[in-house]
């Protein structure tokens, strides 16, 4: 089975541009997760879908939206970017998103913001 | 919201000895709590799991331990080799499954 695959794998913007990340979850897979990950941080829950609908949202302002497709694909979109969005921000994907499933990671898409 | 706390952010060990990082979670709901491990420049990846109802959990050289009254959870690693260098998460799950906690990560190098 191939693995979660994110694109672009880099990414450059200038403040107050906006972006749009894609996530392919592993075949079969219903449930998409995403996360911002910066220094000192970890990992930040953004938010996760499950057939079309998101279940779960993290404490991100407005600016960060996400939408899944019928195929379980997963984009999410910033608009008017900040320096502070500057990081990996990585998809994750799982069966069906319950208690004791894995995760199985993308290899992310690195924002940088200028 | 869940809060988890991991410490320490950093931990140097020489290779053979053990390491312990430990973390702290807020929402007594939180009935999940697993392990990520993150090589440097790669994708994190699930090591070891452990659910409410078992209070240790092990798989050769690494164990994780579970204190629910207490609410906090380590792993602990024996006889580090240099390929346990990594970034490690801990993680509180909630218990609808779907949503993460994750917490700061701890960055582990083992000196040969």
């Amino acid at each position: 089975k191939a693995g979660v695959t994110q694109t672009p794998r880099y990414l450059i913007k200038t403040r107050g541009q906006q972006v749009t990340l894609s996530c392919s979850p592993i075949s079969g897979h219903r449930s998409v997760s995403w996360y911002q990950q910066t220094p000192g941080q970890g990992l930040q829950f953004l938010f996760e879908y499950f057939s079309e609908t998101q279940r779960n949202k993290g404490n991100f302002p407005g600016r960060f939206s996400g939408r899944q497709f019928s195929n379980s694909r997963s984009e999410m979109n910033v608009s008017t970017l900040e320096l502070g969005d500057s990081a990996l921000y990585l998809c994750a994907s799982s069966a069906t998103g319950t208690l004791n499933e894995k995760l199985f990671f993308g290899s992310g898409t690195q924002l940088s913001v200028l | 919201g869940e809060n988890v706390e991991q410490h320490p952010s950093t931990l140097s060990v020489q290779e053979g000895d053990s390491a312990v990082i430990k973390c702290t979670y807020s929402d007594s709901a939180s009935n999940y709590f697993p392990w990520y491990k993150q090589e440097l420049g790669k994708r994190p990846q699930l090591i070891i799991d452990i659910r409410s109802n078992v209070g240790e959990k092990k798989d050769q050289r690494i164990a994780v331990t579970l204190n629910k009254t207490a609410k906090h959870f380590s792993l602990h690693i024996t006889e580090t080799q240099p390929e346990d260098s990594a970034v490690y998460f801990c993680a509180a799950v909630s218990n609808t499954g779907n949503q993460f906690y994750f917490g700061t990560g701890t960055s582990l190098t083992v000196i040969p």
